[in-house]
């Protein structure tokens, strides 16, 4: 069965303060890993998508990378607004599988 | 683009009763995926919907089920409600063949 674990649960950061974002994943046959932010009472925001080991995205202040057994959620120089929970998930054979997710929270 | 969109954003329910939940994708998006959020399951993928037809389906209880009608918008209904259905209800939508999937804002649903 798929799996996606996530670590830390949560992180606290001061403003500025670059830090990364774990997802350990094994799955049969990847056809794709997703990150995704959600914001309370919100449904989640599609950040990126990554298909292959090597692979490299990046927006704003986030970056996220792949391996074959991970991916990280770069975060530099955070800003309050980049405070969320940031969810991880892989799209399997027949579903995509989520993490339970890191909840980010950035201190001015 | 108009977004994901949901209906009704919240919900109270007691135990026993059923409840339908709808969901209207992005236009040109034919595939309608739901999922239950709890705080300590996360995301548990509930089905997906492709051309009216249910695709996959995620490990829950017959309880639960779906429907998707020719314009792609997509219905759940819960019937003998538990408390343990309390939780966030999500619709997500994407083009078939694509992987990227776009969300609504859920529907809350609270059993008493």
């Amino acid at each position: 069965e798929d799996q996606v674990t996530q670590s830390p649960e949560a992180l606290r950061l001061q403003e500025g303060e670059s830090s990364s974002l774990n997802c350990s994943y094994t799955v049969s046959g990847l056809r794709g890993l997703f990150w995704y932010r959600q914001d309370p009472g919100k449904g989640p925001e599609f950040l990126f998508t990554l298909y292959s080991a090597g692979e490299e995205k990046e927006k704003e202040r986030l970056k996220a990378t792949l391996t074959k057994k991970e991916s990280f959620l770069h975060i530099t120089a955070p800003k309050p607004e980049d405070s969320a929970t940031y969810l991880c998930a892989v799209n399997g054979y027949q579903k995509v599988t989520f993490g339970i997710g890191t909840k980010l929270q950035v201190i001015p | 683009k108009a977004g994901v969109t949901q209906t009704p954003r919240y919900l109270i329910k007691t135990r026993g009763q059923q409840v339908t939940l709808s969901c209207s994708p992005i236009s040109g998006h034919r595939s309608v995926s739901w999922y239950q959020q709890t705080p300590g399951q996360g995301l548990q993928f509930l089905f997906e919907y492709f051309s009216e037809t249910q695709r996959n389906k995620g490990n829950f209880p017959g309880r639960f089920s779906g429907r998707q009608f020719s314009n792609s918008r997509s219905e759940m209904n819960v019937s003998t409600l538990e408390l343990g259905d309390s939780a966030l209800y999500l619709c997500a939508s994407r083009p078939w063949g694509d992987n990227e999937q776009f969300f609504g804002p859920g529907t809350r649903l609270t059993v008493l």
